[in-house]
């Protein structure tokens, strides 16, 4: 256990679903992130919010659709996806800068 | 576009020997991480340095910051089996700045 919850751990879904990411921080930190990890290549930043507003989105397909409700939780929002989408998608919560703490991430296939 | 090269991309060694990876830019970062990730979980922050020159040190691990803050190396004595990961480093931007940049990493296996 992180500090940094994810659910689900894994999911496999189908080009036309619409499916939902859950992050849950209850570390008192005021920023949280979104990436996407694919083999070989670096962590890519999706989506920041601090102090729940979103403060960053990197060209990220209109696909993917971010949710803060409070600076405790993250949702990402999945609908139409293509096989391409499918990766390790890593929460991360941080107080400023000083170091992120990662959930486990979600596993995502899309088929 | 701030970039983060890190070199060896793989590194396969036996237990027992020293290992060294390094984190380079052109780029100069205002500090920089190091993390550790291991097959199906979130990278696991190991160090922070935020000094040009700093050194520091956790049990086997040696991170060192470059004077101009642009590069940085983590050194391992005696690699154990459980050293086994990715490991990532990630360089902040300026006061106020949300953003870290990743490197792609590297992947280590230490072979009992």
């Amino acid at each position: 256990e992180t500090g940094v919850t994810q659910t689900p751990r894994h999911l496999v879904m189908g080009m036309t679903n619409k499916k939902s990411l859950k992050c849950e921080q209850h570390l008192g930190h005021n920023a949280m992130y979104w990436y996407k990890q694919s083999a070989k290549k670096p962590l890519e930043l999706m989506f920041v919010y601090n102090f729940k507003e979103q403060t960053e989105n990197n060209s990220v397909p209109s696909r993917f659709s971010p949710e803060c409700p409070n600076s405790s939780h993250l949702f990402l929002h999945l609908h139409t996806l293509q096989p391409e989408d499918s990766a390790l998608y890593l929460c991360a919560s941080s107080q400023q800068n000083y170091g992120y703490t990662f959930g486990s991430g979600t596993r995502l296939t899309v088929v | 576009t701030q970039l983060l090269e890190q070199s060896p991309q793989f590194l396969s060694i036996q237990e027992g020997e020293n290992l060294t990876v390094y984190c380079n830019s052109s780029s100069v970062f205002s500090s920089l991480q190091w993390y550790r990730q291991e097959p199906g979980e979130g990278p696991v922050l190991l160090v922070t340095v935020v000094t040009g020159g700093e050194v520091k040190k956790l049990k086997r691990l040696t991170f060192q910051f470059g004077d101009a803050r642009k590069d940085s190396s983590l050194h391992i004595t005696a690699a154990q089996p459980g050293d086994t990961g990715l490991y990532l480093c990630a360089g902040a931007g300026g006061a106020g700045s949300y953003q870290l940049t990743f490197g792609k990493g590297t992947k280590l296996s230490v072979i009992p």
